[in-house]
């Protein structure tokens, strides 16, 4: 059964640091560009950043809101990804999810349609 | 604010269509045939039911169809049915370092 399992979130004070973690089954994890991706409370999603295969590089993009404060890597060998997150502040807070792209045959779309879905992990930034 | 404009409710009763519009710009939704829709029940994950503008992934409904004009993407909905009644998100690939941009979301209420 292809899976994600998110995990890390909690309660952590304005300008902290947490790492989530994602471990993935069901997939050829090594192959396998992931993404995260947020939900604040009542709002909308939001891209966060998206790590690539590590035969690509493994480079890493990140949306504006996060970039320079939020670090994406993956552990191949433990089939999980991680996204750490520095200097937290309140408008982080959100429900995190891990996501990769659809693919059909040998054709994924990992950064435009999102297939596989995380049941999520909550971060609250609150004092 | 979203970079993607979507209504923000739509309804319809049964049996009916509806269509949800998604305008970006020739940054995003014009410049790629790279939109996505992803339906989401209250506490679920989202799920993808169509991907580059108009295509279904497998077991997706026919009933689920997508299309795109100049900087505007819809996705229509026929023979409205209750179990469709979720919130729907547009996706699309963007040319700025943010590469992925969603809508604002759109709930639709089946009457």
């Amino acid at each position: 059964e292809v899976q994600l399992v998110e995990s890390g979130g909690g309660l952590v004070k304005p300008g902290g640091s947490l790492r989530l973690s994602c471990a993935a089954s069901g997939f050829i994890f090594s192959d396998a560009w992931m993404t995260w991706v947020r939900q604040a409370p009542g709002k909308g999603l939001e891209w966060v950043g998206r790590i690539k295969r590590k035969s690509g590089g493994g480079t890493t993009d990140y949306a504006a809101p996060v970039k320079g404060r939020f670090t994406i890597s993956r552990d191949d060998s433990e089939n999980t990804v991680y996204l750490q997150m520095n200097s937290l502040k309140t408008e982080d807070t959100a429900l995190y999810y891990c996501t990769t792209g659809y693919c059909i045959g040998t054709r994924c779309h990992y950064d435009d349609a999102f297939d596989i879905w995380g049941q999520g992990t909550m971060v609250t930034v609150s004092s | 604010q979203s970079a993607l404009t979507q209504p923000a409710s739509v309804s319809g009763s049964p049996g009916q269509s509806i269509t949800i519009s998604c305008t970006g710009t020739s940054s995003d939704v014009g410049g790629y045939n790279y939109v996505s829709w992803y339906q989401q029940y209250p506490g679920k994950a989202p799920k993808l039911m169509i991907y580059e503008v108009s295509n279904r992934p497998s077991g997706v409904s026919s009933r689920f169809s997508g299309s795109k004009s100049g900087n505007t993407a819809s996705l229509t909905i026929s023979g409205l049915q209750a179990e469709d009644e979720a919130d729907y998100y547009c996706s699309s690939y963007t040319m700025s370092s943010t590469l992925v941009v969603f809508g604002g979301g759109t709930r639709l209420t089946v009457l």
